[in-house]
C-alpha cells in the first residue's frame, strides 16, 4: 500500500548530538513537508520541498536542516543549536496536480532529550 | 489577525448532540480549504476537503463563506468517537503551503 513511513518512532537525543528523523514516501507526491508540534499546540512548519533538490524554510526552521536528494525521501537533522527539541515531529506529502489537494501524514516521530 | 483562527474550546457535548465549529483565515486568496481531525498523541487525517458549493460527508457538512473568509464544520448525532481535536487547513494563496489553526477539542460524553 502507498504510503509515508516515518522512522524511528521514538527518539532520544543526547546534549550536543545531531539526530535525523527518516521520512519516505511511495506515493509519487512532489512536495514533502515536515511539522513540529507540542503538546497542546497546533503543527508549525519547519520545513518544505516542493520539488528534488529544493526546499524552503517554514516558520520555525533555525535549529533544523533538510535535504531533497530523491523525491521519495526527505529526512530531517535536528541539530544542537535546537536547544528545545523534544516534540512530536510530522512528515507530510501532497500530490501533483491542481491546488486543492490534501496533505498525508506519516505516523510521527517522538523525539525526547535524555 | 492571525492567518486562521479556531475557537480552541474545549466542546462538551452529549451522545446525539449537533455541533458547529467556525474557522476564519485572513488570506483572501486562498483557494483551498480542509478538516482534518487529529485524535491524541496521533498524526492528523483528513475529515474532509471543503468545496466552495458545500460539501456533505454522513454526519459531517462542511461550509466556505468566501466573503467573510470563513469555513466551518458540522457534526449531527455526536458519537462518543467523534471525541477529538479538529483542525481547519488552508492553502496560503498560490501555493502549496498550507496553514493550520491550532484546532477545536470536542468531547462527546455518554
Amino acid at each position: 500500500d502507498g504510503g509515508i513511513t516515518q522512522s524511528p518512532k521514538y527518539l532520544f537525543r543526547k546534549e550536543g548530538q545531531n539526530v535525523t528523523l527518516s521520512c519516505e514516501q511511495n506515493l509519487n507526491h512532489d512536495a514533502m513537508y515536515w511539522y513540529r508540534q507540542d503538546p497542546g499546540q497546533g503543527l508549525r512548519l519547519i520545513y518544505y520541498s516542493q520539488i528534488v533538490n529544493d526546499f524552503q524554510k517554514g516558520d520555525i526552521a533555525e535549529g533544523y536542516s533538510v535535504s531533497r536528494e530523491k523525491k521519495e525521501s526527505f529526512p530531517l537533522t535536528v541539530t544542537s543549536a535546537q536547544k528545545n527539541p523534544t516534540a512530536f515531529y510530522l512528515c507530510a506529502s501532497i500530490g501533483q496536480g491542481a491546488i486543492g489537494q490534501p496533505q498525508h501524514f506519516g505516523d510521527g516521530t517522538r523525539l525526547s532529550i535524555l | 489577525r492571525k492567518e486562521v483562527e479556531q475557537d480552541p474550546g474545549p466542546f462538551n457535548v452529549p451522545e446525539g448532540a449537533t455541533v458547529a465549529f467556525n474557522c476564519t483565515y485572513s488570506n483572501s486568496a486562498s483557494q483551498s480549504f480542509f478538516w482534518y481531525r487529529q485524535d491524541c498523541r496521533k498524526e492528523p487525517k483528513l475529515l474532509m476537503s471543503v468545496y466552495s458549493s458545500g460539501n456533505e460527508d454522513g454526519r459531517f457538512t462542511a461550509q466556505l463563506n468566501r466573503a467573510s473568509q470563513y469555513i466551518s464544520l458540522l457534526i449531527r448525532d455526536s458519537k462518543l468517537s467523534d471525541s477529538a481535536t479538529y483542525l481547519c487547513v488552508v492553502n496560503a494563496g498560490n501555493n502549496r503551503k498550507l496553514i493550520w489553526g491550532l484546532g477545536t477539542s470536542l468531547a462527546v460524553n455518554p
